[in-house]
C-alpha cells in the first residue's frame, strides 16, 4: 500500500512563526507537490518537485518555500505564517510519467491555524 | 475565469437516488479526467479516471466526457451513505506532471 504522511494533523502557529510541514513517501516516488485546500476554492497548487533538491511553484508559491534533500521527503516551510495561510495542506506524490493509471497519492491532510 | 468550475454544492440526496456531479472546463488542452473522492478528515482518492471523450463506468460509478462541450459528469448509482464525501473533478494535459483541480462538491447521502 502506498503510504504518504504527514508530520502533524494539527497545528495552531502565532502570526510570523516559521512553520514546517513535513511529507513523506514510502513508495520512491520521482514527483511530490503541496497543496492548500479551502473551502470554495478546492485544491491550489503551491510548489512541486520531480526530483531531488529540483522544484518547480505552482499557482500560489508566494509566502511559501520548500525542500526536498532526499527523495521519500518533502518540506513546506512558511517563512513567516499569516493569518491568511490558515488552511489544510495536502501532500501528494506520484510516478515521474505523471500518467493518471499512476496517479497522484495524498497524504491525510494538515489543518494549520494561524493565529 | 477559472480553467476547471465544478458547483461546491452542497448536495443532499435520499439513498438510492442516482447523484449526477458535473464539471466544466476551459482548457481544450486536457485529455485526462479525473474524479477523486475525500471522505471527512483525509487526503483525496482517485476514484475514476477516463482519457479523452466517451464513458467509462466501473460498479455503481460511471464517468462521461464530452469535450465538444468541456462537460464532464460523475454519476452514481445506487446511492449509499457510505458515498457521502467530497467530489472532486481534476484534469490532466498530456505529458504535464501537474493536475489541475476543480473546487469539489460535498455530497452527502441520507438513510
Amino acid at each position: 500500500d502506498v503510504k504518504v504522511t504527514q508530520s502533524s494533523r494539527y497545528l495552531v502557529k502565532r502570526t510570523g512563526e516559521k512553520v514546517f510541514l513535513e511529507c513523506v513517501q514510502d513508495m520512491d516516488h520521482e514527483n511530490m507537490f503541496w497543496y492548500r485546500q479551502d473551502p470554495g476554492l478546492g485544491l491550489r497548487l503551491i510548489y512541486f518537485s520531480y526530483d531531488v533538491k529540483m522544484k518547480e511553484k505552482g499557482d500560489i508559491p508566494e509566502g511559501y518555500s520548500v525542500s526536498r534533500e532526499k527523495k521519500e521527503r518533502f518540506s513546506l516551510i512558511l517563512e513567516s505564517a499569516s493569518t491568511n495561510q490558515t488552511s489544510m495542506y495536502l501532500c501528494a506524490s506520484s510516478t515521474r510519467t505523471g500518467a493518471p493509471q499512476e496517479t497522484q497519492y495524498f497524504g491525510p491532510g494538515t489543518r494549520l491555524l494561524v493565529l | 475565469q477559472k480553467e476547471v468550475e465544478q458547483d461546491p454544492g452542497p448536495l443532499s440526496v435520499p439513498e438510492g437516488a442516482i447523484v449526477s456531479l458535473n464539471c466544466t472546463y476551459s482548457n481544450s488542452a486536457f485529455q485526462y479526467f479525473m474524479w477523486y473522492r475525500q471522505y471527512s478528515r483525509k487526503g483525496p482518492e482517485l476514484l475514476m479516471y477516463t482519457y479523452s471523450s466517451g464513458n467509462k463506468e466501473d460498479g455503481r460509478f460511471t464517468a462521461q466526457v464530452d469535450k465538444s462541450s468541456k462537460y464532464i459528469s460523475l454519476f452514481i448509482r445506487d446511492s449509499q451513505p457510505s458515498d457521502s464525501a467530497t467530489y472532486l473533478c481534476a484534469m490532466q494535459r498530456q505529458g504535464a506532471q501537474k493536475l489541475v483541480f476543480g473546487q469539489g462538491t460535498r455530497l452527502t447521502i441520507n438513510p
